[in-house]
């Protein structure tokens, strides 16, 4: 099983600041990951699909980057809205795998 | 517009069988995506359970695939998840969702196994 390991667990910002949450896998799943966001009491939303592409409705302030085993969501200038918890996902080899979260809380 | 709805039970008894099913709208399951199922325990992480693709094929969760079988029903639009001898540590929110990347989601079925 691929193991994604997300740091930091908890990031404390302020609206506007630049968010860099990172994702490591436990082996290379080329660019088949993902970034949810997720707010609480509601389902998880897609913000970035095969590592670098934003998914339909998605504000430009998120983007994403890495391939392999290293990964990095980024969000520019942080909205009151963004503060939620974020996942990476891999879904190399016909499988599935999500990492912990990282929480990301108003400073 | 894609909307996914789950809909099943939402109290099982131990060692009895979980049944959820999703139904889809705005857009034919019969398509080139995948449909899948996700559950997130109370206040824990996500949990990719299993996809299934319109001609019938699956992909499961090694952890769970013991118990888990996962179906589809072009005519109505929908696909299924049954989940067989749960326990307390299956209570989750089971949630639908379109492809391997989930770009649409259900909004969430809170399934409490509890006798």
């Amino acid at each position: 099983e691929i193991v994604l390991t997300q740091s930091p667990a908890t990031l404390s910002l302020s609206p506007g600041e630049r968010a860099t949450l990172s994702c490591r896998a436990s082996q290379s799943v080329g660019k088949l990951l993902a970034w949810f966001q997720q707010r609480p009491g509601r389902a998880p939303r897609l913000l970035i699909y095969d590592a670098s592409n934003r998914a339909t409705g998605i504000p430009a302030r998120f983007s994403g980057s890495g391939s392999g085993t290293d990964f990095t969501l980024t969000i520019s200038s942080l909205e009151p809205e963004d503060f939620a918890v974020y996942y990476c996902q891999q879904r190399s080899n016909w499988r599935s795998t999500f990492g912990q979260g990282t929480k990301l809380e108003i400073k | 517009q894609v909307q996914l709805q789950e809909s099943g039970p939402g109290l099982v008894k131990p060692s009895e069988t979980l049944s959820l099913a999703c139904t889809v709208s705005g857009y034919s399951i019969n398509s080139p995506f995948s449909w899948g199922w996700i559950r997130q325990p109370p206040g824990k992480g996500l949990e990719w359970i299993a996809n299934i693709y319109h001609s019938g094929t699956t992909y499961y969760n090694p952890s769970l695939e013991s118990r888990v079988n996962i179906s589809i029903d072009t005519p109505t639009n929908q696909f299924s998840l049954k989940l067989r001898s749960v326990t307390a540590a299956d209570t989750a929110v089971y949630y639908c969702g379109r492809g391997f990347s989930f770009d649409y989601w259900g909004q969430g079925a809170l399934v409490t196994v509890s006798s």
